[in-house]
């Protein structure tokens, strides 16, 4: 089963760091650029960052360029956002998608979510 | 920066009825978009991609129309499991992947 689960979400306190993971099985995961997708209590999806199957083209938001790095290790099927200086506007549910086939495509497979709270 | 206006925000509607959702991008996008559904507390699924072709496994009542800056998705006969919120995307141009508002679909 094609599939992508997201963990290391949690409550922190603003300014502090937390790096985000996503597992993904059940396809060639070296094959595809891959995404992070945010989904702030109540609100739209806010695409965050995107990075290359072989990670030589990745791309952020502007709201969080300097402070999120994306990156992925396509030996452990892993893709992950570390994220630092993290403000109470980045309150969401941090969701991770496949491109369906190209760096700029449609996101064809999303995992579960997993909620990133900044407060004091 | 390219933004997409869903409208309209919300829409009520009964099962069996035709609905369509329209999605306007400032400035042309060529086919680059894509329609998704969410309910709640639940991730996003893909709908349509490339404007106008049918995701794998998504229902044939689903389509998808549009080029350059204005777009539709349109459910031919709503039913009960339709009731969510729909989200248009771009992926042509900067800011890279950009999301509508949103159009959430309700029962009458």
């Amino acid at each position: 089963e094609v599939q992508l689960v997201e963990s290391g979400g949690g409550l922190v306190k603003p300014g502090g760091s937390l790096r985000l993971s996503c597992a993904a099985s059940g396809f060639t995961f070296s094959s595809y650029s891959m995404n992070w997708v945010r989904q702030a209590p109540g609100k739209g999806l806010e695409w965050v960052s995107s990075i290359s199957s072989s990670s030589s083209y990745i791309y952020y938001a502007d709201s969080v360029k300097g402070r999120f790095t994306i990156s992925r290790d396509n030996a452990k099927n892993s893709l992950y956002l570390q994220m630092n200086s993290l403000r109470a506007e980045d309150t969401a549910v941090y969701y991770c998608a496949r491109a369906r086939q190209w760096l700029d495509d449609a996101f064809d497979i999303w995992g579960q979510g997993t909620m990133v709270t900044v407060s004091s | 920066a390219i933004q997409l206006t869903q409208s309209p925000s919300s829409l009520s509607a009964s099962v069996g009825d035709r609905v369509t959702i329209t999605c306007r991008a400032s400035q042309g996008i060529s086919s680059a978009l894509a329609w998704y559904q969410q309910k709640p507390g639940k991730a996003p699924k893909l709908l349509i991609y490339d404007a106008s072709s049918l995701e794998s496994g998504v229902p044939s009542r689903f389509s998808g129309s549009g080029s350059g800056t204005d777009f539709t998705l349109t459910i031919s006969s709503l039913q009960p499991e339709d009731f969510a919120t729909y989200y248009c995307q771009q992926f042509n141009s900067y800011p890279r992947y950009t999301f509508g508002q949103g159009t959430k679909l309700e029962i009458k």
